[in-house]
């Protein structure tokens, strides 16, 4: 019972073009969405969340876009660059729980 | 300088053995985390403790304990190792409600 998915395992992205991850939920109880990013043997590291009450956030090349109706929200990374290869998840939790529900990860690879 | 850390990183041990993973957080969160990826990547809750309280315990099963000695510190024991138990464990803090959460490097666990 997944709340959170991540249907893309895989994007291959040339460098300096746009990259764009998709993220759907289904628990309608979410109301805070994160973004993290992961290299080999490394922990996640947080990247940029948003909050139910916005539909955009940015910062720097990441720009996160929400769409509460679809329950749908996307990561926009442009320019990409190398160091943007990683596994990056998506995340989700409700006002109520420290909870965080993770997507299973998209791994993006930038080719120069 | 590390933020959060866990030891050991890696662990290789047999069925039905007793092992801890120990974490330690830097960073003045009153709130930290232990988290299971398991083989198909998806990173799910444990445990969480707040101020070393005990918040969320998911369903877990009960050789799973976890043990809060104070507000930096969130040490995870397994008893009676199974095979299933093989993933890698994720400690995680974060300050209060934030859901920012920062991770730890991981501990690869393997049972044999």
């Amino acid at each position: 019972d997944q709340q959170v998915k991540q249907n893309s395992p895989s994007l291959s992205v040339q460098e300096g073009r746009i990259s764009i991850l998709n993220c759907d939920y289904t628990n309608s109880m979410f109301d805070y969405f994160l973004w993290y990013k992961k290299y080999p043997a490394e922990g996640p590291t947080f990247l940029i969340s948003i909050s139910s009450i916005k539909d955009k956030n940015e910062d720097g090349r990441f720009t996160v876009f929400l769409n509460k109706s679809a329950k749908h929200l996307s990561l926009h990374i442009v320019p990409s660059q190398p160091g943007d290869s990683a596994v990056y998840f998506c995340a989700a939790s409700d006002y109520n729980d420290y909870k965080l529900s993770f997507g299973a990860g998209t791994t993006v690879t930038v080719r120069a | 300088d590390t933020a959060v850390s866990q030891t050991p990183k890696y662990l290789v041990t047999q069925m039905g053995n007793d092992k801890s993973i120990k974490c330690e957080q830097n960073l003045g969160h009153d709130t930290m985390y232990w988290y299971k990826q398991d083989s198909k990547k998806f990173l799910k809750i444990m445990f969480s403790y707040n101020n070393k309280e005990l918040i969320i315990n998911e369903t877990v099963p009960n050789r799973f304990s976890p043990k809060s000695p104070d507000k930096a510190h969130l040490n995870l024991h397994i008893n009676s190792l199974e095979l299933g138990d093989s993933a890698v464990y994720f400690c995680a803090s974060s300050q209060g409600d934030r859901y920012e959460q920062y991770f730890g490097p991981g501990t690869r666990l393997t049972v044999t």
